[in-house]
């Protein structure tokens, strides 16, 4: 079945240091994939996406990276800041536009 | 950017009434709008897809008949909570597909708190 998991639920970084959030999909025909940020008592904000037709993609301060082979999805924040505390959900789109939406990573960051 | 606002942003309720939550974009047309439920600490899950003119599809377990919806317009899509109980408590958030450049992306609204006592 489909399905979007993580690696990890809670990430703790140093201000300024490079966060790391990983996702593991196992839809082999997922084909577009989308980040998104959640502060707390809001809706999701987009921050990034990618086609399976890509194995990078870069936006301002974050980067996400596909690997199809192993069905792995991460997204890198460069220089994480406070405000990018948050929860951030990994999804892939799972037919006629619907979200499939992982369980979530909370990042904290710490001055 | 696309906005999407909802209405209200948090209401409380008597258990057994109902609750009608408001989902808009408010600059682009959306034919296809998404209501989700998010527990405390958990994942969004979607419940229903809202097409415009026609009838919602629903996710498997969720009841049609609690979880009212009518995508009257291009933009406006209405989720109503029918006889509300405390275990319907949780945070509704819609969200509104946007084309453009080829391709679709969602836009969530800020969400609705929804609280049953």
């Amino acid at each position: 079945g489909e399905s979007v998991g993580l690696h990890l639920p809670t990430l703790s970084v140093q201000e300024g240091d490079n966060s790391i959030i990983n996702c593991a999909y196992s839809n082999s025909a997922s084909d577009y994939f989308i980040w998104y940020k959640q502060e707390s008592g809001k809706g999701p904000q987009f921050i990034i996406d990618i086609r399976s037709n890509m194995d990078k993609r870069q936006g301002q301060r974050v980067t996400v990276l596909l690997n199809k082979t192993v069905k792995h999805l991460s997204l890198q924040i460069a220089a994480t800041q406070p405000g990018d505390s948050a929860v951030y959900f990994c999804t892939f789109s799972g037919g006629y536009n619907k979200l499939i939406f992982g369980a979530g990573t909370r990042l904290a960051v710490h001055p | 950017g696309a906005v999407v606002s909802q209405h209200p942003s948090r209401v409380i309720c008597k258990s057994g009434t109902s609750v009608k939550i408001e989902c808009r974009s408010l600059d682009f047309q959306a034919t296809t709008m998404f209501w989700y439920r998010q527990f405390p600490k958990q994942s969004l899950m979607l419940m229903a897809t809202s097409n415009e003119g026609s009838k919602a599809t629903y996710e498997q377990g969720v009841e049609k008949d609690k979880f009212l919806i009518n995508h009257a317009s291009l933009t406006l899509s209405t989720l109503t909570v029918t006889s509300a109980h405390p275990e319907d408590s949780s945070f509704y958030i819609c969200s509104a597909t946007r084309t453009g450049r080829g391709q679709e992306t969602q836009y969530f609204g800020p969400g609705t708190r929804l609280l049953v006592l």
